[in-house]
């Protein structure tokens, strides 16, 4: 069956050092895959889309990587900050009128 | 700007009864979802619709109905509420299915 796969334990890291969060995912063909960010109590804000033909995407301090033949996406947050302590939420979306499929989210807690 | 507004934010009911969650969107977007969010099991799908009159199920539908009689707006329903449906429930939409969701804010439903 199709596994979206997040780690789920959290992340902390020193404020200033560069986040690196992983989703890998089974079993699936996704056309998109997309990253959302979650505070407590919020809905997902999206932040970023990759296609499956892209290697790479890059918006200000966020770098999004799709690997299809390792079935991985890595997401990246460069010189973090307090405030980017959140959930993250990567999500997959197989094209035509398939649904997208959350991950469970990977919470960041960024260290002063 | 674009926004998704979910009628209550949180909303307190008992065993056996129906209950309405409403969600809007004021992006004349085509597809709107309907998802829970309980710990551990990241978002689920309960139903979706990409037009007026049109729902399909999600992962998750047993128990929920829907309803959408115009373009911008996608109501919930618990037929019969049971306290297994305690939980987050997430209202989204998209213009397009490989385009980025955007989400209200969230019920927090609690079932007594």
């Amino acid at each position: 069956s199709q596994k979206i796969e997040q780690n789920s334990e959290a992340l902390n890291i020193q404020e200033g050092k560069t986040a690196t969060l992983t989703c890998n995912y089974t079993n699936y063909s996704p056309a998109y895959l997309q990253w959302y960010r979650q505070d407590p109590g919020r809905g997902p804000v999206f932040l970023l889309l990759i296609r499956e033909n892209e290697k790479e995407k890059r918006k200000e301090r966020l770098k999004v990587t799709f690997d299809t033949t390792l079935k991985q996406s890595l997401f990246h947050i460069t010189a973090s900050q307090p405030a980017d302590s959140a959930t993250y939420l990567c999500a997959l979306y197989s094209g035509g009128y398939q649904k997208v499929t959350f991950g469970t989210g990977t919470k960041l807690q960024v260290i002063p | 700007d674009v926004k998704v507004t979910q009628s209550s934010r949180y909303l307190v009911k008992r065993t056996g009864e129906k209950v309405f969650l409403e969600c809007v969107q004021d992006m004349d977007h085509e597809n709107m979802f309907w998802y829970r969010q309980d710990p551990g099991l990241g978002l689920r799908l309960i139903y979706f619709s990409y037009d007026v009159k049109m729902k399909e199920k999600g992962d998750i539908p047993e128990g929920y109905s829907v309803s959408r009689e115009k373009k911008e707006r996608f109501s919930l329903i618990l037929e019969s509420a049971s306290t297994n449906q305690t939980s987050m429930y997430l209202c989204a939409s998209s213009s397009q299915g490989d385009q980025p969701q955007h989400f209200g804010d969230g019920t927090r439903l609690s079932i007594l």
